[in-house]
This record gives C-alpha cells, sequence and structure tokens, in this order.
C-alpha cells in the first residue's frame, strides 16, 4: 500500500523550532518530488516547500524562506521539513506529499500531488 | 504567483441533483509540453485531501464516473453529474505549472 505518515508536530514556543518527517513506504521514493502543504485552522491549503527526487532541487513559499528547510533521505525513505523561528502565523496542520509523474515526454501523466499524509498540526503558542 | 479563482464558495445540493464549481487562473495553465497542469481535490471532513482529477479532464484512479473536469487555458469546470452524500467536504482546484503550486480557495458542498 503507497503510504505517506507524518509525525514530529506539536507545541513549540514563538521562534522555536520543530521538526517534521514523513515516512513513505510503498513506492519508489526516490523517484519522486515530495511536496509539504500546510492549511492553517478553517482555512485553505498553502503550498510550503518542494523538494526534488535527488534533493539537488529545492523550492520555499515566501512566507516560509530563510525559516524552513526541506530536506530527504533517500535510504531512509524519509521527507524533512526543519521549521525555525516559528510564528503564530505557522500553525497548522502540514501535509506532506508526492508529487507523481508517470511515463515519459508526450506520453506522460502527470498525476501531481496524488498521495497526502494524514497530516500532523503544529501549534505555536507561548 | 498564480492566483486560482473558484467560484461558488459554498454549494448546497440535493442528493441526485448536478453540481457544478468554476476555477479561473490569473494565466494559462497550458504548458509547451502540450499539457495543462491543472488538478481538483476533494478533502472531506477531517481528512486529507484527496485527488479526484489531473491534466484537467483525467479522473484519478477509483475515482466515481460522477466526477468530471472539463476547461482549458485559464477557465475550469468540475461537474459532479448526481450529488451523494459521500460528495461532502471542500473541493479545491490547483495549478502546479509554476511553483509555488497554489489552490482556490475552496468551494464546501454541503447536502440538502
Amino acid at each position: 500500500e503507497v503510504q505517506l505518515v507524518e509525525s514530529g508536530g506539536g507545541l513549540a514556543q514563538p521562534g522555536g523550532s520543530l521538526r517534521l518527517s514523513c515516512a513513505a513506504s510503498g513506492f519508489s521514493f526516490s523517484g519522486n518530488s515530495m511536496h509539504w502543504v500546510r492549511q492553517a485552522p478553517g482555512k485553505g491549503l498553502e503550498h510550503v516547500s518542494s523538494i526534488s527526487n535527488n534533493g539537488d532541487s529545492t523550492f520555499y513559499a515566501n512566507s516560509v524562506k530563510g525559516r524552513f528547510t526541506i530536506s530527504r533521505d533517500n535510504s531512509k525513505n524519509t521527507l524533512y521539513l526543519q521549521m525555525g523561528s516559528l510564528r503564530a502565523e505557522d500553525m497548522a496542520v502540514y501535509y506532506c506529499a508526492r508529487y507523481r509523474v508517470a511515463g515519459y515526454g508526450s506520453g506522460s501523466d502527470i498525476y501531481g500531488m496524488d498521495v497526502w499524509g494524514q497530516g500532523t498540526t503544529v501549534t505555536v503558542s507561548s | 504567483d498564480i492566483v486560482m479563482t473558484q467560484t461558488p464558495l459554498s454549494l448546497s445540493v440535493t442528493p441526485g441533483q448536478p453540481a457544478s464549481i468554476s476555477c479561473k487562473s490569473s494565466q494559462s495553465l497550458l504548458h509547451s509540453d502540450g499539457k495543462t497542469y491543472l488538478y481538483w481535490y476533494l478533502q472531506r471532513p477531517g481528512q486529507s485531501p484527496q485527488l479526484l482529477t489531473y491534466e484537467v479532464s483525467n479522473r484519478f484512479s477509483g475515482v466515481s464516473d460522477r466526477f468530471s473536469g472539463s476547461g482549458s487555458g485559464t477557465d475550469f469546470t468540475l461537474k459532479i453529474s448526481r450529488v451523494e452524500a459521500e460528495d461532502v467536504g471542500v473541493y479545491y482546484c490547483m495549478q502546479s505549472i509554476q511553483l509555488p503550486y497554489t489552490f482556490g480557495q475552496g468551494t464546501h458542498l454541503e447536502i440538502k
């Protein structure tokens, strides 16, 4: 079964740090780019960060640039998000998601974020 | 960033009746590779988002044929032919032609 399981959420103080993990199973983890998407309480979805399949390329939303670091360990099939200088506005459920491309060139199928984890909740409060 | 605008933001539908959600992007989602990078997701209450359609109109594995996506360029639509109780939740469109990937505000669907 293809599965993503997030962990590491919890309570952090403003200015504090947390490290989120996303354990992947049931598919070739090293063959896919991976993403973090967050959802603040009662709000919509926000794409936070991305990493290429081999870790060479990363992306950060302006809202987290310079404070968050995405990484992956393909030998452990695990994605990470190191969160620092946390703010109240970072409080959200954080989802990891697989971005899947099947095939090559014009015959490929771009499935987008086709598998999501159950989410881990980050609370920022003093 | 590409802005995704959904309408309506809420829908109340009688079971068995159709429903339609519009999604407009601030830039064309047609890539030079000929593909259009527009996706629809459903987030049921208390659950993670789940993929409904990819590349505008392709239903994802296991998705009911009551769901259909259409559109091109900057204008897209998700249609549900006959709404059922299990369709309750928030529907989001998403673009992945340009980082950051961006989502519409979400459309809440409820059953009358």
